[in-house]
């Protein structure tokens, strides 16, 4: 078993839909928690960076963390074309330094 | 924001031969360098740790005598891929911590061995 899970998708909503992305990790260790996005052949771009359990929002995007269900989800409002790419959920662990543990990534298609 | 290069960005190379890939931290310095692989539809698996001044961490099941890893300074890092062979084609990207510990990434280098 994976220690972080990630629908792989893909994930094809119309445009202005809202998309909800998710994990889930079976590590309770994990206590950072990041989104990031990544568009082909390219690297990853954090979006969010949450650390306790609760919802944090920036712009269109809202991190969601329940640390008891260990499961988190990044919600993205008025999805946009230029929104398509793979999302990626990443973890770390206190005492793990600054290395990620990544979720397998979710492709997303936001159809014009 | 700080910026992390890769170069080259795509790179086709002969199996046999060896293949170096630059990571720099363009403005900020890094005592710590991460080096990851990526294959099609996959996610990042991390190869090794890249320390400043001192040898490089290598996850379990990498080579590290066929995935070189020098970090001369702190701002550069290089992936040295000896003997390439046409399964170490993949995307390898590196990513560098400035002092606020945020982790930022590298666009990535296209290997192919052919």
């Amino acid at each position: 078993q994976k220690e972080v899970e990630q629908d792989p998708g893909p994930l094809s909503v119309p445009e202005g839909a809202i998309v909800s992305l998710n994990c889930t990790y079976s590590n309770s260790a994990f206590q950072y928690f990041m989104w990031y996005r990544q568009y082909s052949r390219k690297g990853p771009e954090l979006l969010m960076y949450t650390y306790s359990s609760g919802n944090k929002e920036d712009g269109r995007f809202t991190a969601q963390v329940d640390k008891s269900s260990k499961y988190i989800s990044l919600f993205i409002r008025d999805s946009q074309p230029s929104d398509s790419a793979t999302y990626l959920c990443a973890m770390n662990r206190l005492g793990a330094g600054n290395m990620l543990t990544f979720g397998g990534g979710t492709r997303l298609m936001v159809k014009p | 924001g700080a910026v992390v290069s890769q170069h080259p960005s795509r790179v086709i190379c002969k199996s046999g031969t060896s293949v170096k890939i630059e990571c720099r931290s363009l403005d900020f310095q890094a005592t710590t360098m991460f080096w990851y692989r990526q294959f099609p539809k996959q996610s990042l698996m991390l190869m090794a740790t890249s320390n400043e001044g001192s040898k490089a961490t290598y996850e379990q099941g990498v080579e590290k005598d066929k995935f070189l890893i020098n970090h001369a300074s702190l701002t550069l890092s290089t992936l040295t891929v000896t003997s390439a062979h046409p399964e170490d084609s993949s995307f390898y990207i590196c990513s560098a911590i400035p002092r606020n510990g945020e982790q930022y990434f590298g666009p990535g280098t296209r290997l192919t061995v052919t």
